[in-house]
């Protein structure tokens, strides 16, 4: 199956600090990649769709200045959590699907602890 | 506003039980729904994909199936094995392929040997 990878896996920072999330599909090309958030013994929650070349579409109560998503080329989504406080810390997980396919593929996560 | 509701919460078994994981949704317009699996602290394993035109999938000792215009989807697995202890999400396509993904809370399966 398709490939998808995170880096970091794991990230600490301080509270005020930004923290950049790279998710890249390894072997084929995305048109679109889908960021989420999931806090403990909770469900994933979709914080915003990217689309390769345009603006992301968030969600609603997904603060855009927050959370700022690049998705420059085909096989890279970045998430940039900008000033984080200890409330953003959390585990992220992007996926994506091979274009035109219904089956997403996701990566390992990158898990956020701010201090 | 579409929901996914997985039931049991959590479910311990003793090795060799056959279990059932229960999940619905609301609007039983999707696409598609898929089984996950994930460990602790780590990503999620796709499992099954159901298309809305299917009923069920199966693979190894796993079977997924889906009754679209009632909103279910059951995921059957025989045999349990320790090594099956994870959550199994299941989560449904919103409208079209390609599109994200709306997730129950999970199911958090306990197996003992």
């Amino acid at each position: 199956g398709a490939v998808v990878s995170q880096h970091p896996s794991r990230v600490i920072c301080k509270s005020g600090t930004s923290v950049k999330i790279e998710c890249r599909s390894l072997d084929f090309q995305a048109t679109t990649m889908f960021w989420y958030r999931q806090f403990p013994k909770k469900s994933l929650m979709l914080m915003a769709t990217s689309n390769e070349g345009s603006k992301a579409t968030y969600e609603q109560g997904v603060e855009k200045d927050k959370f700022l998503i690049n998705h420059a080329s085909l096989t890279l989504s970045t998430l940039t959590v900008t000033s984080a406080h200890p409330e953003d810390s959390s585990f992220y997980i992007c996926s994506a699907a091979l274009p035109g396919g219904n089956e997403q593929f996701f990566g390992p996560g990158t898990r956020l602890t701010v201090l | 506003k579409q929901e996914v509701t997985q039931i049991p919460a959590a479910l311990s078994v003793p090795e060799g039980e056959n279990l059932v994981l229960n999940c619905s949704f609301t609007d039983s317009a999707i696409y598609n729904l898929q089984w996950f699996r994930q460990d602790p602290g780590k990503g999620l394993t796709s499992l099954l994909l159901i298309q809305s035109s299917q009923r069920e999938q199966t693979s190894g000792r796993l079977n997924a199936s889906l009754d679209k215009s009632s909103g279910r989807s059951t995921l059957y697995i025989a045999a349990s094995q320790p090594g099956d202890s994870a959550t199994y999400l299941c989560a449904v396509n919103r409208v079209q392929a390609g599109t994200a993904l709306i997730f129950g809370k999970g199911t958090t399966l306990s197996v003992s040997s």
